[in-house]
């Protein structure tokens, strides 16, 4: 039961082009999203976040995306570069305080020069 | 300031033996959680500890698998008779409040290996 999808396991794009990662979600609870970054060996590192009564959060060259009627939710960055391949996890929290995240399965973003 | 430390960064285990994984959250966080990721998926929520108290253990195993956050020292995960099904990367992350508030700080995991 995958409540958060990634369909894209890989992305390749070219440095300085517009990297868009995609997200879909089937659990209406779910109430605030967030984006990580993981490169190999390490952590996820979070990235940018949106909460379920906004439809955009901008951060420098990350932008996400919401819409709730679709459950879908995107990430843009603009413009791409080397350092942004690795790859990017969607994640969503249930309301009521829940503690826990739901991740998808993650996209590899490879940014070639 | 240091962030979340994990220890050992590498763990590797015979069928049968225990597996003891070490947390030490952010300073001034009491809130952490354990996820755990398969090879080529996502991460799964295991479990979600204050200090003292196991607040939501929905993600864990039902048998083998335990999880303490002590007053005093690191969150421990023990996974006991390992298996090669327990191979994997395991997250703890931090959060100086429940995480619904704000975003959890991952540590950089510790890989086991069950052979």
């Amino acid at each position: 039961d995958q409540q958060v999808k990634q369909n894209s396991p890989s992305l390749s794009v070219q440095e300085g082009r517009i990297s868009i990662l995609n997200c879909d979600y089937t659990n209406s609870m779910f109430d605030y999203f967030l984006w990580y970054k993981k490169y190999p060996a390490e952590g996820p590192t979070f990235l940018i976040s949106i909460s379920s009564i906004k439809d955009k959060n901008e951060d420098g060259r990350f932008t996400v995306f919401l819409n709730k009627s679709a459950k879908h939710l995107s990430l843009h960055i603009v413009p791409s570069q080397p350092g942004d391949s690795a790859v990017y996890f969607c994640a969503a929290r249930e309301i009521q305080g829940a503690q826990k995240l739901v991740f998808g399965q993650g996209t590899r973003l490879t940014i070639n020069p | 300031n240091a962030g979340v430390m994990q220890n050992p960064r590498h763990l590797v285990r015979r069928r049968g033996q225990e597996a003891r994984l070490r947390c030490s959250p952010m300073k001034g966080h009491s809130h952490v959680y354990w996820y755990r990721q398969l090879p080529e998926e996502g991460l799964k929520f295991m479990v979600y500890l204050q200090k003292e108290n196991i607040i939501d253990e929905s993600g864990m195993p039902k048998e083998r698998f335990s999880a303490e956050f002590p007053k005093e020292g690191p969150s421990i995960l023990r996974i006991q008779q390992v298996v090669r099904g327990d191979s994997a990367a395991y997250f703890c992350a931090s959060s100086p409040l429940g995480q619904g508030n704000t975003e959890a700080f991952f540590g950089q995991g510790t890989r086991l290996t069950v052979v």
